[in-house]
């Protein structure tokens, strides 16, 4: 079964603390994964995608297969990341996405 | 460039009445896709067009909700009769077609729509 599990519903950090949204996903084969964010009263959009291996403002995350993983990091977290942030994996036939159910991320000063 | 448009973008109607969700992709994206996102939870597909086609509607419930997309552009998702159960909102995104999706789908803002 294809499936994307976010475990945390709600992370709050202060300011300049490090971020660690945790991402599980179950897939056979070689999966492609994706994070997309959402900001308050704006539209989903994508943050970053594993096959890229970029930094997207300050945001990595990092494959792991052993763990079947994907966590999103930043070591400084910043009062402008506060956001809803979800894990997607495309489909087997590589045609749509299935998102997890999304983390709360409260940064405060 | 406007991106996904969506409209409307908020709809309260009692349950048994009918509802209609517009949604105008970005131009030139072949893909389209619809979204259901209830309170709580990450999107989950309903249906995805590749141009005028259904090409994935296994998770539409077709006894009350249909879509259509004519002339492969502009979409129309539909619920009649609408349940308490269908208060959520409804996505729309949009892709670039090619032989591998690359994951970016362009989602709009959102219809919200709730059923008293």
């Amino acid at each position: 079964a294809q499936r994307v599990t976010q475990p945390e519903k709600l992370l709050s950090v202060f300011k300049g603390a490090p971020v660690e949204l945790k991402c599980n996903y179950s897939y056979s084969g070689s999966p492609e994964l994706f994070w997309y964010v959402q900001y308050s009263r704006q539209r989903l959009q994508l943050l970053l995608r594993h096959i890229s291996r970029e930094s997207i403002k300050g945001f990595t995350a990092d494959l792991n297969k052993g763990e079947t993983s994907f966590h999103l990091k930043k070591p400084f977290a910043q009062e402008e990341d506060s956001a809803m942030y979800y894990c997607a994996l495309l489909n087997q036939a590589g045609t749509a996405l299935i998102f997890g159910k999304g983390t709360t991320l409260s940064v405060s000063s | 460039e406007a991106g996904v448009v969506q409209s409307p973008r908020y709809k309260i109607i009692e349950k048994k009445q009918p509802v209609a969700f517009w949604c105008n992709p970005i131009s030139g994206h072949n893909t389209l896709y619809w979204y259901l996102q209830n309170l709580g939870q990450g999107p989950e597909l309903l249906i995805r067009y590749e141009n005028e086609e259904a090409v994935d509607d296994s998770q539409l419930p077709k006894d009350r909700f249909s879509a259509e997309r004519l002339k492969g552009v502009d979409s129309t998702l539909k619920i009649q009769p609408a349940e308490l159960g269908d208060s959520a909102v409804y996505l729309c995104a949009s892709s670039l077609t090619g032989t591998r999706n690359t994951g970016e789908l362009f989602f709009g803002e959102g219809s919200r729509l709730t059923v008293l």
